[in-house]
């Protein structure tokens, strides 16, 4: 079966702390994309960041870092010192074929 | 950037009813997607399609059909509304590409009473 794992329902944090948002992905195939998208309380999902199975090299866009590892099948999402914009439902999502299927979402609270 | 609109934020419907939800995007996209999305159960497809006139059934196209007469509208068609289709729907495109990502419109709320 292919599919994501997004076992964190809801995490909440204090401003200011890191947070890591986990995400477990199953494949048969050995070319594979995954993706992670925000969505904020305005229902939008935002695209953050795009992933290859043969680039393994992890990623940091400002306060974002992502941790991919093929060993574990794991695509982590980190975010240092958390603010409360980043107050959001975020997705891990896996390419399958023509479809991209998705994880449940991590519902992520940002407290002042 | 992208732009996907989708007609309505907000719809609601009563049973049985047959409901059109539409979706248009400006960026030319070749493929475009209908999602809902429920808590507990994430986003879950329901139909794409990778060109005009052409459709493919998702993971839960049950009670679904949709229409793509041209390149930038996608339209979803519940042809008789149930209690069980209350959800968000979410209209998506990207292009061609095979890594490109989904562009996402804001979202229709619909409640069938």
């Amino acid at each position: 079966a292919q599919k994501v794992t997004q076992a964190q329902t809801e995490i909440s944090v204090v401003e200011k702390e890191d947070v890591t948002l986990d995400c477990v992905y199953e494949t048969r195939d050995t070319t594979y994309y995954l993706f992670w998208y925000k969505q904020p309380p305005s229902g939008e999902l935002v695209f953050l960041i795009r992933r290859n199975s043969f680039d393994e090299q992890n990623e940091i866009s400002g306060r974002y870092s992502w941790n991919f590892q093929k060993s574990t099948s794991s695509f982590n999402f980190t975010i240092t010192a958390s603010q409360v914009v980043d107050s959001a439902v975020y997705f891990c999502a896996l390419r399958r074929d023509d479809k991209i299927i998705f994880g449940k979402g991590t519902r992520l609270h940002i407290l002042p | 950037d992208v732009k996907v609109t989708q007609s309505s934020r907000y719809l609601v419907k009563r049973t049985g009813e047959k409901v059109f939800l539409e979706c248009v995007q400006d960026m030319d996209h070749e493929n475009m997607f209908w999602y809902r999305q429920d808590p507990g159960l994430g986003l879950r497809l329901i139909y794409f399609s990778y060109d005009v006139k052409m459709k493919e059934k998702g993971d839960i196209p049950e009670g679904y059909s949709v229409s793509r007469e041209k390149k930038e509208r996608f339209s979803l068609i519940l042809e008789s509304a149930s209690t069980n289709q209350t959800s968000m729907y979410l209209c998506a495109s990207r292009t061609g590409v095979w890594n490109s990502p989904l562009h996402f419109g804001n979202g229709t709320r619909l409640t069938v009473t």
